[in-house]
């Protein structure tokens, strides 16, 4: 099946700093990536939508000057976490969707965020 | 109310026992339903995809839909250890969007 690739798996970052999380799809191109967040025994909750060449749609309660979407070409999206905090530290999941809405999505396997 | 509610378990059964899951949802307007399942520390894979009410069959894995009583369950025949993970129902209507439900931890032990 398709392969959605997630880098770093981990990071550790110090409160303040900065933290980019690439997502990109392998063998296909995706026309739309999402990216989640899931806090522990928590469900995912999608955080914002990405069209490749269009701004990303937050949802709401998610600052979209504090978790900046970039959806530069069909095989990547990059999810920067700016001005980290501790309450930032969490499961950061995205998922690719080829053509059409009603595709399969392909998630990638996460990158744990920790805040110091 | 949340969108769709699931109990988070654990659930621990033994070895060769069927394992039935569920999530009810509110939105009447969901059309599509999945499960996915998903180890720890790692992201989630699709089980089973299913459009509006009716059941489908993959091997093991049965998946039934139920829309007036707005309700989806899975089956797991057989279940084995590595059945073991957290299984998590989702749904959408006509957007992309998805709505997970909190999973359900499957304990599945020999």
């Amino acid at each position: 099946g398709a392969v959605v690739s997630q880098h770093p798996s981990r990071v550790i970052c110090k409160s303040g700093t900065s933290v980019k999380i690439e997502c990109r799809s392998l063998d296909f191109q995706a026309t739309t990536m999402f990216w989640y967040r899931q806090f522990p025994k928590q469900s995912l909750m999608l955080m914002a939508t990405s069209n490749e060449g269009s701004k990303a749609t937050y949802e709401q309660g998610v600052e979209k000057d504090k978790f900046l979407i970039n959806h530069a070409s069909l095989t990547l999206s990059t999810l920067t976490v700016t001005s980290a905090h501790p309450e930032d530290s969490s499961f950061y999941i995205c998922s690719a969707r080829e053509g059409k809405v009603t595709g399969e999505l392909f998630f990638g396997e996460g990158s744990r965020l920790t805040v110091l | 109310q949340k969108e769709v509610e699931q109990d988070p378990g654990p659930l621990s059964v033994p070895e060769g026992a069927i394992v039935s899951l569920n999530c009810t949802y509110s939105n009447s307007a969901f059309q599509y339903f999945m499960w996915y399942r998903q180890y720890s520390r790692k992201g989630p894979e699709l089980l089973m995809y299913t459009y509006s009410s009716g059941n489908k069959e993959d091997g093991r894995f049965t998946a039934q839909v139920d829309k007036s009583s707005k309700y989806i369950s899975l089956f797991i025949r057989d279940s084995q250890p590595s059945d073991s993970a957290t299984y998590l129902c989702a749904m959408s209507a006509h957007t992309d969007k998805l709505i997970f439900g909190t999973g359900t931890r499957l304990q599945v032990f020999p």
